[in-house]
């Protein structure tokens, strides 16, 4: 079956950069988008960009241009998303999704926190 | 673009009907999909092209709309669907989602 697994959970202090990965299985990795999407305690989902894992392109959410970074891997099915600069708002859990006609289906989470 | 979600939060009873509605800042043609998310899981994904069930909903969910106006309808509400509800456009980058409707247990 589709499956999207995501790396565990992490712990960073402020200025470091972390990076999230997400395995992809069941389905043709270059056939769909893979999006990347966080949701901060409490609060609502928030979009952060996109890849095109076939050709590795990529589109950012203006917020996120500059300190984020997806890229992708072919031979492991898997992207990754770097984030740099890390603050204590930056606290979220990150989900990836892939889209096909919306996002059907999701990773797991990864529960980033933020602390010094 | 931006999503805007009323009402914010919904009190009702198990066996309501409920409606819950989505306006775009601008047109997105049917580019809208709904979810739903329980605390502490994954959002799931509902709708999808305005008014297409995603395989595995169940029929009580319908959703409507084109241009700017959308809305999601179940038809009689279950213990399991009291959860959060979010619109998602993705008609255009940056894609956007609403700020979510909490359906309550009245």
């Amino acid at each position: 079956q589709v499956q999207l697994v995501q790396s565990a959970a992490e712990v960073k202090k402020p200025g470091a950069s972390v990076s999230i990965s997400c395995k992809t299985s069941g389905y043709t990795f270059t056939s769909h988008y893979i999006h990347w999407v966080r949701q901060a305690p409490g609060e609502g989902l928030e979009w952060m960009g996109t890849i095109n894992p076939s050709g590795g392109s990529t589109s950012y959410a203006q917020k996120f241009q500059g300190r984020a970074t997806m890229t992708r891997d072919t031979s492991t099915s898997t992207v990754y998303m770097e984030l740099t600069s890390l603050r204590s708002e930056d606290t979220a859990v990150y989900y990836c999704a892939r889209r096909v006609g919306a996002f059907d289906i999701w990773g797991q989470g990864t529960m980033v926190s933020v602390s010094s | 673009i931006q999503l805007t979600q009323s009402p914010s939060s919904l009190s009702a009873s198990v066996g309501d009907r409920v409606t819950i509605t989505c306006r775009a800042s601008q047109g997105i043609t049917s580019y809208l999909a709904w979810y739903q998310q329980k605390p502490g899981k994954v959002p799931k994904l509902l709708i999808y092209a305005a008014s297409t069930l995603q395989s595995g909903v169940p029929s009580r969910f319908s959703g409507s709309g084109s241009g700017t106006d959308f809305t999601l309808t179940i038809s009689s509400l279950q213990p399991e669907d009291f959860a959060t509800y979010y619109c998602q456009q993705l008609n255009s980058y940056p894609i956007t989602f609403g700020q979510g409707t909490r359906l309550e247990i009245k």
